[in-house]
């Protein structure tokens, strides 16, 4: 069974600062996904990452993708408000079947 | 057009009725699937449909049955639903349907998801 865990499990910060989450496995994915949540939708796909130690950018989100394609992060420069949400890291390690991590619950204080 | 619509958004049911959960995307996916979502948690994978046939069923309980009349279209039949199956329920979408030759073929795009209560 492949497993994503998230760090932090969830993080309250002041606007302006900066944070980083965690998804951390000991398998091996082929893609992984980074996806917000806000209470009462569905998540929305914010990056796909495929080749171990990809950077990709995403305005003042950066993620990254291990080397060895086993772990993720994702940074956030300068928290604002509209960055609160559920932040879920998604692994694809075959046939279909996607792994969900734990989630990263974001609170961003004006 | 990334959408994935939903229907209906909000759905209260007694422990008798039959109702259903309607999906559909016009993006030209092969590959179509049901979440179970609980407050919280992250969503949890109840059944994928590759080219229009069910390939994953993560042994859930059959008062759940889904159906996917074509390519564009997943629903969910409920029957005899128990409280404990009151979550946010949510379809996806992706444009892999087969064993995943398409580097990033998983990415899936989710509806805004039916909230079901079960009274």
């Amino acid at each position: 069974t492949q497993l994503l865990e998230q760090s932090p499990q969830f993080l309250s910060i002041q606007e302006g600062e900066n944070l980083t989450v965690y998804c951390n496995s000991s398998s091996v994915f082929s893609s992984l996904q980074w996806y917000r949540q806000e209470p009462g939708e569905g998540p929305v796909l914010l990056v796909t990452v495929v080749t171990g130690g990809e950077v990709k950018k995403l305005k003042r989100l950066t993620f990254q993708f291990g080397d060895a394609r086993k772990d993720s992060s994702l940074h956030i420069t300068a928290a604002q408000p509209g960055d609160t949400g559920l932040y879920l890291c998604a692994g694809s390690g075959g046939y279909q079947k996607v792994t969900f991590g734990t989630g990263t619950k974001l609170q961003v204080i004006p | 057009d990334t959408e994935v619509t939903q229907t209906p958004k909000h759905l209260v049911m007694g422990m008798t009725n039959k109702k259903s959960l309607k999906c559909e995307q016009h993006m030209g996916h092969r590959a179509m699937y049901w979440y179970k979502q609980k407050a919280k948690k992250p969503p949890e994978l109840m059944f994928v449909y590759s080219y229009e046939k069910l390939s994953i069923n993560e042994s859930v309980p059959s008062r759940f049955s889904p159906e996917c009349p074509n390519s564009s279209l997943l629903n969910l039949h409920l029957h005899a639903l128990q409280p404990e199956d009151s979550a946010l329920y949510l379809c996806a979408s992706s444009q892999e349907g087969g064993t995943g030759s398409i580097l990033g073929g998983y990415e899936q795009y989710f509806g805004p998801g039916t909230r079901l209560t079960v009274t």
